[in-house]
């Protein structure tokens, strides 16, 4: 059972499109990380929320970390079919050993 | 520094054999974890070190699978008894610190197939 649960599972859209990505879970978190994973290879870290209604932008994508800590969501503005790939979101808990738990992650595609 | 690398890449075995992969954090990391990820789903936590101690497994963690980090560098996972279950991507990273908000770098992983 994962702490942290993703929606959409996938995501196909058009080159341009807007999307969003929603990380909820019941549990309260220290810290949201966002990662993003390509095929055959491991997740690369794109941005870390600690503080409850945290906002954080990367170029064409905005971070939100819930007022509770408890959820996050992921905007990407005119997407690209360079941002196609498995985005996932984690939550650093203190009080479990620093334990990081991985979301059910989000398959996105760009279509060009 | 090239990062994380993970020994080896793919790895094909047979039900009932033994397998061990290796990990190789960045050189000044001191926090290194093990993960397992199946097709489509997000990384499952199975271990954590610090240096070379164990400080945590998981209940996914079950006795036919063992891990050492033996001077604090290099660490292995090793599968005693493979079963079909087994065939997943393990991935390891490592981290500066143990700080929630410490950045994990992840390795390419190993992908293991059990026939």
């Amino acid at each position: 059972t994962q702490l942290l649960e993703q929606s959409p599972q996938f995501l196909s859209i058009q080159e341009g499109e807007n999307l969003t990505v929603y990380c909820n879970s019941s549990s309260v978190f220290s810290s949201l990380q966002w990662y993003r994973q390509e095929p055959g290879e491991g997740p690369v870290l794109l941005v870390t929320v600690v503080t409850g209604g945290e906002v954080k932008k990367l170029k064409r994508l905005t971070f939100q970390f819930g007022d509770a800590r408890k959820d996050s969501s992921l905007h990407i503005t005119a997407a690209q079919p360079g941002d196609t790939g498995l985005y996932l979101c984690a939550g650093g808990r203190l009080y479990t050993g620093n334990q990081f738990y991985f979301g059910t992650g989000t398959s996105l595609t760009v279509i060009p | 520094d090239t990062g994380v690398s993970q020994d080896p890449r793919h790895k094909i075995t047979k039900r009932g054999q033994n397998v061990t992969f290796r990990c190789d954090p960045i050189s000044e990391h001191n926090r290194l974890y093990w993960y397992r990820q199946t097709l489509g789903q997000g990384p499952e936590f199975l271990t954590y070190f610090q240096n070379e101690a164990q400080l945590e497994k998981s209940r996914l963690l079950s006795d036919r699978f063992s891990a050492e980090r033996p001077k604090g560098s290099f660490s292995t996972l090793e599968i005693q008894r493979t079963e079909q279950g087994d065939s997943a991507m393990y991935l390891c990273a490592s981290s500066l610190g143990g700080r929630v908000t410490d950045t994990q770098y992840f390795g390419p992983g190993t992908r293991l197939t059990v026939l």
